[in-house]
């Protein structure tokens, strides 16, 4: 299968600007979960969606929002960009299933390539 | 929400040796707990995982060790490689959340 992959690759932007990312699971994964990396702060949960519907939410801004589609790609857009959003943003898909008593289960979570965003 | 904390934050082996990388967690509902491994310039890349119902996990010269009452769980790396060097990141969740909380991770450098 092909794994995750994440378009684009690059962005240079300057600050005010709003970006949009792109995210595309493993084929049969329905679950992608947004993580900024940066040196100082490390992997920080943004957000995951399930079927189309955000599950959880990390602490950041509003400006920073996301949404899947149908077959699953993510996207992700943040608005009115400041310096300190220049970082790698990385998705992960799992292949996440309903128990019978309709719990959802979550399994190994696998990373795209990034997209390594400069704000200027 | 859970927090994990990861040491040491640079570690440097020689070629052979054993390696050692500590993780704590905070929540005991946290019952998954995978590392990856992430080489400059790449994704991070799971390499193995543990969750809470086993107390020890082994995969060739990797094995993850898990001790749920003390709420921390390390990496073992044995007969180590130049190529093993890399960025190692802990992580702890739950296996019904879509979220892993992340150690701040560990630069392991081995030296041949």
């Amino acid at each position: 299968k092909a794994g995750v992959t994440q378009t684009p690759r690059y962005l240079i932007k300057t600050r005010g600007q709003q970006v949009t990312l792109s995210c595309s699971p493993i084929s049969g994964h329905r679950s992608v979960s947004w993580y900024q990396q940066t040196p100082g702060q490390g992997l920080q949960f943004l957000f995951e969606y399930f079927s189309e519907t955000q599950r959880n939410k990390g602490n950041f801004p509003g400006r920073f929002s996301g949404r899947q589609f149908s077959n699953s790609r993510s996207e992700m857009n943040v608005s009115t960009l400041e310096l300190g959003d220049s970082a790698l943003y990385l998705c992960a898909s799992s292949l996440a299933s309903r128990t019978s008593g309709g719990a959802l289960t979550y399994n190994e979570q696998f990373f795209g390539p990034g997209t390594r965003l400069t704000v200027l | 929400g859970e927090n994990v904390e990861q040491h040491p934050s640079t570690l440097s082996v020689q070629e052979g040796d054993s390696a050692v990388i500590k993780c704590t967690y905070s929540d005991s509902a946290s019952n998954y707990f995978p590392w990856y491994k992430q080489e400059l310039g790449k994704r991070p890349q799971l390499i193995i995982d543990i969750r809470s119902n086993v107390g020890e996990k082994k995969d060739q010269r990797i094995a993850v060790t898990l001790n749920k009452t003390a709420k921390h769980f390390s990496l073992h790396i044995t007969e180590t490689q130049p190529e093993d060097s890399a960025v190692y990141f802990c992580a702890g969740g739950g296996s019904t959340l879509g979220r892993l909380y992340f150690g701040r991770g560990t630069q392991l450098t081995v030296w041949p």
